[in-house]
C-alpha cells in the first residue's frame, strides 16, 4: 500500500514554461514533505522541502505547494530548464522519534529546448 | 564537503552468493536509512536506524536481508542468499538534528545477481 504517490510517470515540458509535478499522499500523520531531484546513475538529491504548517515554499524557480486537507502536493517550476530533465521524487515523513522518509515512485520530467 | 560514501558503486555476483553493502553516514547525523529503487516502487524503504538502532526494518524481506549498524560511522546490508530479483540500486541516506527532517543520499550501490 503506497502512502506517497506519484500518478504520473512523465512529464515532458518546453524550456520557459512552467512545469508542475504532482504527488498524493495518504498518511495524515505526515508533517514534512520533501522533494528530490535525481540524474542518472547518481543519487536523489535534495530540492526543497514544506512543514505541514505552511502551505507554500519558495526556492529561486522551485515552489512547493501543500494542501494539507486534500492529500496533495506540487512542485513547481518556473521557467523550466533542459538542464532540469531528471526524475522527480516526493517524500514524507512524520517526526516519531525518527523521522521516517516515504518516497513516491517518481515523475521523469523532459525539458524540451 | 559532506557526504554519504557507499561501497562497492557496481557489484556483479552469482544466484547464492552473499552480498554486504557499507555505508557510511554523514558525520554527526544520527538516522540512517537504506533504501532500494526499483521500477515499480520507486524508492522503497528497506531499513532505518536511529542512533545506531533499528527503529524499522519491515521493508526487508527478512529470511534472506539483514542491516546493521557496527558504530556510527558504518552501516551495511547483506543479503545471504543473493537472487537475481534483487537486482536493483541500493540507496543509503543519513539525516540528524542539524538537517532538520532531511535526508541525504549517497550515489547508490548497482547490484546485479545473475
Amino acid at each position: 500500500d503506497q502512502q506517497v504517490k506519484q500518478n504520473s510517470p512523465s512529464l515532458s515540458v518546453q524550456e520557459g514554461r512552467i512545469s508542475i509535478l504532482n504527488c498524493d499522499y495518504t498518511n495524515s500523520m505526515f508533517d514534512y514533505f520533501l522533494w528530490y531531484k535525481k540524474y542518472p546513475a547518481e543519487g536523489p538529491t535534495f530540492l526543497i522541502s514544506i512543514s505541514s504548517i505552511k502551505d507554500k515554499n519558495e526556492d529561486g524557480r522551485f515552489t512547493v505547494f501543500l494542501n494539507k486537507s486534500a492529500k496533495h502536493l506540487s512542485l513547481h517550476i518556473v521557467p523550466s530548464q533542459p538542464g532540469d530533465s531528471a526524475v522527480y521524487f516526493c517524500a514524507a515523513s512524520e517526526n516519531t522519534g525518527g523521522f521516517k522518509t516515504i518516497f513516491g515512485a517518481g515523475t521523469r520530467l523532459f525539458v524540451k529546448a | 564537503d559532506a557526504r554519504v560514501t557507499q561501497t562497492p558503486r557496481h557489484k556483479v555476483t552469482e544466484m547464492g552468493q552473499e552480498v554486504t553493502m557499507r555505508c557510511q553516514p554523514i558525520l554527526g547525523h544520527n538516522t540512517v536509512f537504506w533504501y532500494r529503487q526499483t521500477m515499480m516502487q520507486g524508492l522503497e524503504l528497506l531499513a532505518y536506524f536511529r542512533n545506531r538502532a533499528p527503529l524499522d526494518d519491515s521493508g526487508m524481506p527478512k529470511d534472506r536481508f539483514s542491516a546493521e549498524m557496527p558504530d556510527a560511522t558504518l552501516a551495511t546490508l547483506k543479503i545471504q542468499p543473493s537472487e537475481p530479483r534483487d537486482s536493483a540500486v541500493y540507496f543509503c541516506a543519513s539525516g540528524g538534528l542539524r538537517s532538520g527532517n532531511t535526508i541525504y543520499f549517497g550515489e547508490g550501490s548497482w547490484l546485479t545477481v545473475v
